[in-house]
């Protein structure tokens, strides 16, 4: 079966300080990997994928398939990172379907 | 930018009644989908539409559960005799290609 565990609901951090949005995945093949981010009184919005291996807004994530982990990262949090994020996992090519996982609220204190 | 548009907003309907929520999916989109998320918990697929037919469904989506795109821009999830348990945030979502989905605002679904 897959999933995705984001074993942190909350995550609060200070201005300029790193911040780490971690993201296990339970999966037998080789799934393609997601984070999406939901601003306040906003849509779900495709932050990056692994596979395009963009850095968008300052965020970074590898994808780790001895870990099973794809962590989100940025080096300087920013108060307008605040949101909530969610990792979410395809299983593999061609499949239809999504799977999230529970979601971090991410809060960044000036 | 073209987005993924829902309605209503917020639909409030009695036990056992029947409920439509609509969406239109980007005009030049091809797959459609429908997410619902319980308050609280994780966001969950229920169901993916492709070339006018259902290509894949979770096992959420039974008997009670209906999508049918109508025309050529709208795509709607039909809830049959509605339970308590099926008040959540339902969102739609549209991609051209399988594997960039664009998703709607939302409809909460309210069951009393």
């Amino acid at each position: 079966a897959q999933r995705v565990t984001q074993p942190e609901k909350l995550l609060s951090v200070f201005k300029g300080a790193p911040v780490e949005l971690k993201c296990n995945y339970s999966y037998s093949g080789s799934p393609e990997l997601f984070w999406y981010v939901q601003y306040s009184r906003q849509r779900l919005q495709l932050l990056l994928r692994h596979i395009s291996r963009e850095s968008i807004k300052g965020f970074t994530a590898d994808l780790n398939k001895g870990e099973t982990s794809f962590h989100l990262k940025k080096p300087f949090a920013q108060e307008e990172d605040s949101a909530m994020y969610y990792c979410a996992l395809r299983p593999i090519q061609g499949a239809q379907k999504l799977v999230f996982g529970q979601g971090t609220r991410l809060t960044i204190n000036p | 930018e073209p987005e993924v548009t829902q309605t209503p907003s917020h639909q409030v309907t009695q036990m056992g009644q029947e409920v439509i929520l609509r969406c239109v999916p980007i005009s030049n989109h091809l797959y459609f989908y429908w997410y619902r998320q319980i308050l609280g918990q994780k966001v969950e697929f229920l169901v993916s539409f492709y070339n006018n037919e259902i290509s894949e469904k979770s096992e959420i989506f039974d008997d009670q559960f209906s999508v049918e795109r109508p025309d050529g821009s709208n795509f709607t999830l039909k809830i049959r005799s509605t339970k308590l348990e099926d008040s959540a945030m339902y969102f739609c979502a549209s991609s051209a290609t399988s594997g960039m989905w664009y998703f709607g605002p939302g409809t909460r679904l309210t069951v009393t």
